[in-house]
């Protein structure tokens, strides 16, 4: 079965600092790998993803992702923190074994960000 | 607004009784998926349906629980003779099949606590 990690619950960085939250995976097959993101009282919404092309993948509001095999890692990461950017963020795999786009969700990173 | 809607949004119940949640997904998207979520930790894949047909269910998906999506269109998650344990989050989300792996869109969410 395919899993994800995210090393830290908790994540706290000052505004225009480095963004890194920490997702590795455990997969059987070349895995797909997802960043969500979840604003207070808002839906999961997607951020970025990755599905074997580039290594490195750019998503929405300045945030990306970079797909380590050999670490089996993908790692979020934004060069400089913005207090928008206060959220839960949540990395997935998903499991094309069934044909469909199921995900399995890691337990989620809660990032706070410094004035 | 488009996007994928949940009801109720919030839902407090006694032990024992009956609940029931709808989603209406993104109209054109035929697949649905219902997931949970609990306090610390990410959502957990419960059931999933290709137009009307219900493709997977999770062990998390006792027989208490039963989930339909009659033509395709919205779902419904009931949950007979609630219990404590079953106090979370319910999302709801909607996929296009073609539109790429992990594209889900979520709802804002159902959230149940059973006293």
């Amino acid at each position: 079965a395919q899993s994800v990690t995210q090393l830290g619950s908790h994540v706290s960085v000052s505004e225009g600092a480095l963004v890194l939250l920490r997702c590795n995976y455990s997969s059987s097959v070349p895995p797909y790998l997802f960043w969500y993101v979840q604003y207070p009282n808002q839906g999961l919404q997607l951020l970025l993803k990755y599905t074997s092309a580039a290594t490195l993948v750019k998503g929405i509001n300045g945030f990306e992702a970079e797909f380590k095999k050999s670490e089996t890692s993908f790692h979020l990461t934004k060069p400089s923190a913005h207090m928008s950017d206060a959220a839960e963020y949540f990395c997935a795999v998903s499991d094309l074994q069934g044909g469909n786009e199921k995900l399995t969700f890691g337990t989620g990173t809660r990032l706070t960000i410094i004035p | 607004d488009t996007g994928v809607s949940q009801d109720p949004r919030h839902k407090i119940t006694k032990r024992g009784q009956n609940v029931t949640f709808r989603c209406d997904p993104i109209s054109e998207h035929n697949r649905l998926y219902w997931y949970r979520q609990t306090l610390g930790q990410g959502p957990e894949f419960l059931t999933y349906f290709q137009n009307e047909a219900q493709l997977e269910k999770s062990r998390l998906l006792s027989d208490r629980f039963s989930a339909e999506r009659p033509k395709g269109s919205f779902s419904t998650l009931e949950i007979q003779r609630t219990e404590q344990g079953d106090s979370a989050m319910y999302l709801c989300a909607s996929s296009f099949r073609g539109v790429g792996p992990g594209e889900l869109f979520f709802g804002e969410g159902s959230r149940l606590t059973v006293l």
